[in-house]
């Protein structure tokens, strides 16, 4: 079993529509979790950072982390032509490298 | 701020030649640095972690003397593929954690995309 996992899609939705991407994990020591969004042939940017349990809200995105559940979401409020790209997971336990999930494809449709 | 950047971000060699991918913090020292691989609809897959001064770190099945890393400096990687084959054809991608963060964020270089003849 992977340590992380992510739909990965594709996911079509219309322009406006909100959001629901999510990562279940399975190592309980994972403590810092992140979102990235990558278009194609480019990098990884980083979209949300979240530490431990919670929810962050950052302009149309919301993370969410229920440790107690190893999952973690990413809410695109009024999404956007422009949001379509590939949305990976990441976590990581405090000094080690990211552990990505395999990115869900988005697609928003005008 | 925290800009990382990618030379070259293409290429492509023949089968049996070495690339040598570079990877530049430029706005940040990065004590750390890592590089990854992604092939077509895959996710990111780490190959090294590499501290500055010291020797590469790799994962499992990631042959050292293929995938050769430097990291000579604070603001510069490089990662050198050996005797490149077809199979090496892929997306390199690395990333740098800044020197003194309290957490583990990673900025992403641009990528580099390899195919070999």
């Amino acid at each position: 079993q992977k340590e992380v996992e992510q739909d990965p899609g594709p996911l079509s939705v219309p322009e406006g529509a909100i959001v629901s991407l999510n990562c279940t994990y399975s190592n309980s020591a994972f403590q810092y979790f992140m979102w990235y969004r990558q278009y194609s042939r480019k990098g990884p940017e980083l979209l949300m950072y979240t530490y431990s349990s919670g929810n962050k809200e950052d302009g149309r995105f919301t993370a969410q982390v229920d440790k107690s559940s190893k999952y973690i979401s990413l809410f695109i409020r009024d999404s956007q032509p422009s949001d379509s790209a590939t949305y990976l997971c990441a976590m990581t336990h405090s000094g080690y490298a990211l552990n990505f999930g395999k990115g869900t494809s988005l697609l928003v449709t005008p | 701020g925290a800009v990382v950047s990618q030379h070259p971000s293409w290429v492509i060699c023949k089968s049996g030649t070495s690339v040598k991918i570079e990877c530049r913090s430029l706005d940040f020292q990065a004590t750390t640095m890592f590089w990854y691989r992604q092939f077509p609809k895959q996710s990111l897959m780490l190959m090294a972690t590499s501290n500055e001064g010291s020797k590469a770190t790799y994962e499992q099945g990631v042959e050292k003397d293929k995938f050769l890393i430097n990291h000579a400096s604070l603001t510069l990687s490089t990662l050198t593929v050996t005797s490149a084959h077809p199979e090496d054809s892929s997306f390199y991608i690395c990333s740098a954690r800044a020197s003194g963060t309290s957490y583990n964020e990673q900025f992403f270089g641009p990528g580099t995309r390899l195919t070999v003849l």
